[in-house]
């Protein structure tokens, strides 16, 4: 198994374009989720799924958009990329066995660097 | 506030020192309780979680939560140089859905 795959590594966008992210997971994990890791700001929640054809808000969503057409995979959009979106964003996945009881980890893949010019 | 304070220290300590981490959080909502290892340049990986208040040891390793302070902690016995890292703490409701994670602790164990 790949476990979470991030594509692409390494980016770099100017101002104003717009590109997409994709996580794809081979584990048949429910849940997936998007977060951007900052310098003294820690992992912050953007979007998660909670299945196929689902998605919600996390902490903070607003210039990105998600979709989750297939079970495996997660999409993070930027439409008009900023500068304050360069960070570090990684995907995550988890299986969920009906009520969580913290046993089912979120396994996380290796990132996608993105440099906003 | 931030949902989860954490010291980001950098510590650095000898080979075979203990090592405490700590971070408190401000929603008492927060049932679960993890600590993730963030090699650099990788993903986050699962070193330990508990529930609600209470110890757990896993090796040289000892999760502690007090919900009554909202305080949490890690101890790590007897460091290794292989330990050196950043050592995220996260916490999560009854529901699981989204996890509050700390700025993480820079880490460094000197041989």
């Amino acid at each position: 198994n790949a476990g979470v795959t991030q594509t692409p590594k390494f980016r770099v966008l100017k101002t104003g374009q717009s590109m997409t992210l994709l996580c794809a997971q081979d584990m048949n994990h429910e849940y997936m989720y998007w977060y951007r890791q900052d310098p003294g700001m820690g992992l912050r929640l953007i979007h998660y799924s909670v299945g196929e054809g689902t998605t919600a808000k996390g902490e903070v969503p607003d210039g990105y958009n998600v979709s989750r057409l297939k079970k495996q995979n997660f999409l993070l959009g930027l439409e008009s990329a900023a500068p304050s979106q360069t960070s570090v964003y990684f995907c995550a996945s988890r299986r969920v066995l009906g009520t969580w009881k913290g046993t089912d980890t979120q396994y996380f893949g290796p990132g996608t660097r993105l440099t906003v010019l | 506030q931030k949902e989860v304070e954490q010291d980001p220290g950098p510590l650095s300590v000898p080979e075979g020192a203990i090592v405490s981490l700590n971070c408190t959080y401000s929603n008492s909502a927060f049932q679960y309780f993890m600590w993730y290892r963030q090699y650099s340049r990788k993903g986050p990986e699962l070193l330990m979680y508990t529930y609600s208040s209470g110890n757990k040891e896993d090796g040289r390793f000892t999760a502690q939560v007090d919900k009554s302070s909202k305080y949490i902690s890690l101890f790590i016995r007897d460091s290794q140089p292989s330990d050196s890292a950043t050592y995220l703490c996260a916490m999560s409701a009854n529901t699981g859905n989204q996890f509050y994670f700390g700025t993480g602790t820079s880490l460094t164990v000197i041989p």
